[in-house]
């Protein structure tokens, strides 16, 4: 089973929907989480980190589950700029690990 | 600030050719990291450095070594490439506070890509 799961799409929206992309990771002591984005062909950028009590950035809503070890990112009105692929990223640095694990991503595509 | 720079941009390689991949970063953070992406796998760690002349092994070191000459510099060497190499690489930075939640943020330079035939 992977450390961190996420559907990979291709999530074909229209502009102005709202939509959602679970991940679910597999270590109960991981840290702390992250939502990257990925355009085609380059680096990956921090989105947002996503904190217990759930945060919110503009259009944005990260939620994280601890319970049921799942992590949420909510997207309203879509933009054609939000196609991307959105990379779930979780820090399990009190498992010994120095570095970030990342899941596999979601390609969302919002079309006119 | 640049923030993170890799040289060289694309590269291809013979099997059995060696070549060093350069990663500087400008945001005087402690540690580094070097990332392999393949399709459908996600980004892969295969080394990382905590602080000038350290290293350790992530996932998927066989095949590579690191230096990190300076807090600046970190590069990934491939003694011998095979076609299993070919991927694209990206080094990566942090500042590596050590606090709770929502920090080690990692910047991602532009990425390295290698074939390997």
């Amino acid at each position: 089973r992977k450390e961190v799961e996420q559907d990979p799409g291709p999530f074909n929206v229209p502009e102005g929907a709202t939509v959602a992309f679970n991940c679910t990771y597999s270590n109960s002591a991981s840290q702390s989480f992250f939502w990257y984005r990925q355009d085609c062909r380059k680096e990956p950028k921090l989105l947002m980190s996503v904190y217990s009590s759930g945060n919110e950035d503009g259009r944005f809503t990260a939620q994280l589950n601890r319970a049921s070890q799942y992590i949420s990112l909510l997207i309203r009105d879509s933009k054609l700029s939000d196609s991307a692929t959105y990379l779930c990223v979780v820090n399990m640095r009190n498992t010994g690990r120095r570095a970030l694990t990342f899941g596999s991503g979601t390609r969302l595509q919002v079309q006119p | 600030n640049a923030g993170v720079t890799q040289t060289p941009k694309f590269q291809v390689l013979k099997t059995g050719q060696s070549m060093t991949l350069q990663c500087a970063q400008d945001m005087n953070h402690n540690s580094m990291y070097w990332y392999r992406q393949d399709p459908g796998m996600g980004l892969r760690l295969i080394y990382y450095s905590a602080s000038e002349g350290t290293t350790d092994k992530g996932e998927v070191p066989n095949g590579y070594n690191v230096s990190r000459l300076n807090k600046r510099e970190f590069s990934l060497r491939l003694e011998s490439a095979a076609p299993s190499q070919t991927s694209v690489y990206f080094c990566a930075s942090s500042e590596d506070r050590n606090l709770p939640e929502g920090t080690d943020t990692q910047y991602f330079g532009p990425g390295t890509r290698l074939t390997v035939l």
